[in-house]
């Protein structure tokens, strides 16, 4: 049963556009999320996160999104830059205080940004 | 350091054989994890330590799978008698204190033939 859902195995945006990135989860208790960015033959990297008693992040030109009641999240990008194209991985854990709780990830969206 | 480094990056095995990871977390982090990424989907969480101490390790075929963290000496994933749906990269990542953010290292890419 998958706990963390990206839905939208690839993107395709054109350079100067902006790039929405979706994340679903069915887990109530999660509460700290977070979006990880990997490009091949790397590991991922932390990008940009969010606790769930806020509903916006905002870092440069990445804003998560957090819609606790819907259980929805999404990760924007703007203005799309071709430095972006890897795979997007979201990510849940139960506890925003860190520790050793570790993370559930989704199946991550591949993000292509067009010339 | 400062970066989490895993060795070998490529590993191959036959069916049955024994395979070893390694990984070297950051200096000061104290949680260190394993992940498994299967051709190239969601990653599995395998076992987690804080310090030298398994933390959670549900994620872990035990009969085969085998984790430690010892003081001094990097960090260590074996697998006893490898399966072919074993090939995967293998992931390690270390965390701060309560940050809940992960720092990953390139991965360990076994192949089982």
């Amino acid at each position: 049963d998958q706990q963390v859902k990206q839905n939208s195995p690839s993107l395709s945006v054109q350079e100067g556009r902006i790039s929405i990135l979706n994340c679903d989860y069915t887990n109530s208790m999660f509460d700290y999320f977070l979006w990880y960015k990997k490009y091949p033959a790397e590991g991922p990297t932390f990008l940009i996160s969010i606790s769930s008693i806020k509903d916006k992040n905002e870092d440069g030109r990445f804003t998560v999104f957090l819609n606790k009641s819907a259980k929805h999240l999404s990760l924007h990008i703007v203005p799309s830059q071709p430095g972006d194209s890897a795979v997007y991985f979201c990510a849940a854990s139960m506890y925003s205080g860190g520790g050793a709780d570790g993370l559930t990830f989704g199946k991550g969206t591949h993000l292509i940004i067009q010339p | 350091g400062e970066e989490v480094a895993q060795t070998p990056k490529h590993l191959v095995r036959g069916e049955g054989q024994k395979a070893k990871l390694y990984c070297a977390p950051i200096k000061g982090h104290s949680y260190v994890f394993w992940y498994q990424q299967v051709l190239k989907n969601e990653f599995k969480f395998l076992i987690s330590f804080q310090n030298e101490n398994v933390f959670d390790e549900t994620g872990m075929p035990k009969e085969r799978f085998s984790a430690k963290c010892l003081p001094n000496s990097p960090c260590s994933l074996e697998i006893q008698a490898t399966k072919l749906e074993d090939s995967a990269v293998y992931f390690c990542a270390s965390e701060r204190e309560n940050t809940g953010e992960l720092f990953f290292g390139e991965g360990s890419r076994l192949t089982v033939l």
